[in-house]
């Protein structure tokens, strides 16, 4: 079966420019992650999404940050207007179910400079 | 709340050595544990999980890890590393949030292998 799909692999912006990503998750899952992962870090959840619905997005930064996944298939990310910290790895993960036992499949993630 | 301790940001080992890469959690309710590893210029994909049952677990490229509740931990061993096991690793801890699964990171541990 196909993996989770990301593009663009890599962006390099100027602050205060807008940027979005996009994530296709393997077919048939219904649960969809973002996570931004800094250098040096564990990945960082930003916003959780049951097929076009949102679970939890406490940490996503909702001043600059936006996501959607509208027909609960594919998604989007964008930040606008991005600062020099948002520079950092942004990973899509995706899983078949929603339980706390399920494994989840990582696509390759877009790096991100900010300058 | 819950939290990931890998105390080792780096690991250099001899190829054909043993490894240990170590993690440590705390949680107030009961978790599900992960190992993840990423590969240079990948994803993270499951390395291996423990869900219940007998508390050694194995992966199919000779990892293994124990579950030891006592001490909180989820320590992650080979016995003879390869130079394709240079790779960084990252564990995990998985609870229940309102039927939803919540994932914590912990910072990763860069396992190099040196010929």
């Amino acid at each position: 079966e196909a993996g989770v799909a990301q593009s663009p692999r890599y962006k390099i912006i100027e602050k205060r420019q807008s940027v979005a990503f996009w994530c296709n998750p393997i077919s048939g899952h219904a649960t969809l992650y973002w996570y931004q992962q800094i250098l040096g870090q564990g990945p960082k959840l930003l916003i959780q999404f049951q097929n076009n619905g949102v679970v939890d997005d406490s940490q996503l930064p909702k001043d600059r940050f936006s996501a959607e996944r509208l027909k609960g298939v594919d998604s989007t990310l964008k930040i606008q207007p991005a600062k020099l910290e948002d520079s950092a790895v942004y990973l899509c993960a995706s899983s078949l179910n929603r339980g706390a036992r399920e494994t989840q499949y990582f696509g390759p993630g877009t790096r991100l400079l900010v300058l | 709340a819950q939290s990931v301790t890998q105390l080792d940001s780096q690991v250099p080992v001899f190829e054909e050595a043993p490894v240990e890469l170590r993690c440590n959690y705390s949680s107030s309710v009961s978790v599900y544990l992960f190992w993840y590893v990423q590969y240079p210029n990948q994803g993270l994909q499951l390395l291996l999980k423990y869900l219940s049952g007998s508390t050694l677990v194995e992966s199919i490229n000779g990892f293994e890890a124990e579950f030891n509740k006592s001490q909180t931990s989820f320590h992650l061993r080979k016995p003879s590393v390869h130079i394709s096991d240079t790779a960084e690793y990252f564990c995990a801890v998985s609870r229940d949030s309102g039927g939803y699964q919540k994932v914590t990171f912990g910072i990763g541990t860069k396992l190099q292998v040196i010929p």
